[in-house]
């Protein structure tokens, strides 16, 4: 079945960098964009921005742009978010999750990581 | 686009009807998408197009509307769908979420 499994949970210090992966299985990975959404504790859903599997072309949300970089590696079918320059604030939820036929949806997400930034 | 969803909160019992309401700031043809959350869990897909049910979710689940003005209706509460619920515009980047709405049992 189609699944996002993403790495494990990780702590960093402030201004620290933390790179999260998302590994795809059970369909073409280079065909349909990587989407990463965070989700603060208590809080709502924050789009982060995409990244395109066959092109390495990426977006991000103007909140991020500077410190974020979306990568991948097609051959382990693996997308990969970096955030930099982390703040308390960073601390949250990060999820990837893969558009839905003719990017309609989100239709497939990975099941998060836990991102705690404490010094 | 900001999407600003009502209410914010809801208490209702099994069985009820329940509608939630998600505005655009500007339209965004049918470019809506309806998530459902529940606690420590990944966002779950509902409703795509404004009004198109995710294979595999109920038929008491339905969406509509188009441009600005959006509806997820739930015809008749189950136990399952307490949860908290999400509207999200991918009409345009970046593509914003509403700031949800958490259905409890009244």
């Amino acid at each position: 079945q189609v699944q996002l499994v993403q790495s494990g949970a990780e702590v960093k210090k402030p201004g620290a960098s933390v790179k999260v992966s998302c590994k795809a299985s059970g369909y073409t990975f280079s065909n349909y964009d990587i989407n990463w959404v965070r989700q603060a504790t208590g809080q709502g859903l924050e789009w982060m921005g995409w990244m395109n599997p066959y092109s390495g072309n990426t977006g991000y949300a103007q909140t991020f742009q500077g410190r974020v970089t979306m990568t991948k590696n097609t051959s382990i079918s693996t997308a990969y978010m970096e955030l930099s320059g982390l703040r308390s604030e960073d601390t949250a939820v990060y999820y990837c999750a893969k558009y839905g036929d003719y990017k309609y949806s989100l239709d497939v997400w990975g099941q998060g990581t836990t991102v705690t930034v404490s010094s | 686009i900001q999407l600003t969803q009502s209410p914010s909160s809801l208490s209702a019992s099994v069985g009820d009807r329940v509608t939630i309401t998600c505005r655009a700031s500007q339209g965004i043809s049918s470019f809506l998408a309806w998530y459902q959350q529940k606690p420590g869990k990944a966002p779950k897909l509902l409703i795509y197009a404004a009004s198109t049910l995710q294979r595999g979710v109920p038929s008491r689940f339905s969406g509509s509307g188009s441009g600005t003005d959006f509806t997820l209706t739930i015809s008749s509460l189950q136990p399952e769908d307490f949860a908290t619920y999400y509207c999200q515009q991918l009409e345009s980047y970046p593509h914003t979420f509403g700031q949800g709405t958490k259905l409890e049992i009244q």
